[in-house]
């Protein structure tokens, strides 16, 4: 079945720091994957999605780049804010090579991210 | 504004007692989802639901009932056979399951069991 790996947390970094978050997936087909953020108290958002290898998502100056060789979809931002702190979780959603999705998403287990001014 | 509204925010129930949560939704959207979230577990598919008067078991149903009589209703029922109901619950809604729509979730409902 579908899995993601997300680096364990809690990841703390000051404020204009580089910020990563690892996420890797096992998936049969075409996944589609996502990159949601969780603030304090409030449900999930979309933060940025890539649907097909090579793709690059990018939102408020996150990156993540589909990487299909290694599997992986990692999270970048070159200088982090203190109003980026939450919960981010990588997500995947399967699909055949006609791209019909399955429409479920698959999760992984979320990173908490804290930065201090 | 269009969105996903879930009620109450915050519930707290005694063990062996069913409750229901509140989803409503007035995006126009065929497609709702129940989530489950626990600390360190990220969020597990309970149930979906593709159109009214259909709905399919996710990952974890053991425990949970759903409905969906109204295209922007899904309410979702913690039953007294779920062992351990204590969590943040989240709704979610998309056009359509088999499509690569974005969905879009809403404020969560945290259950607490006394």
């Amino acid at each position: 079945g579908n899995s993601v790996t997300q680096m364990e947390g809690p990841v703390t970094l000051s404020e204009e720091a580089f910020l990563t978050i690892n996420c890797t997936y096992t998936a049969t087909g075409y996944p589609s994957l996502f990159w949601y953020v969780q603030y304090p108290g409030e449900g999930l958002q979309l933060l940025l999605k890539a649907t097909k290898a090579d793709d690059k998502g990018s939102n408020k100056g996150f990156e993540a780049t589909y990487r299909k060789e290694t599997t992986s979809f990692h999270l970048e931002k070159g200088s982090v804010q203190v109003s980026d702190s939450a919960v981010y979780f990588c997500a995947l959603r399967g699909s055949n090579a006609g791209g019909t999705s399955y429409g479920k998403l698959t999760f992984g287990q979320g990173t908490i991210l804290t930065v201090h001014p | 504004d269009g969105g996903i509204t879930q009620s109450p925010k915050y519930l707290f129930r005694k063990e062996g007692q069913n409750v229901t949560l509140s989803c409503e939704q007035n995006l126009n959207h065929d497609a709702m989802y129940w989530y489950r979230q626990d600390p360190g577990q990220g969020l597990r598919l309970i149930y979906y639901s593709q159109i009214v008067n259909d709905f399919q078991k996710g990952d974890i149903a053991e425990g949970y009932s759903v409905s969906r009589e109204k295209k922007e209703s899904f309410p979702l029922t913690v039953t007294s056979a779920q062992k351990n109901p204590t969590a943040f619950y989240l709704c979610a809604s998309s056009k359509a399951v088999a499509s690569n729509n974005e969905q879009f979730f809403g404020p969560g409902t945290r259950l607490t069991v006394l």
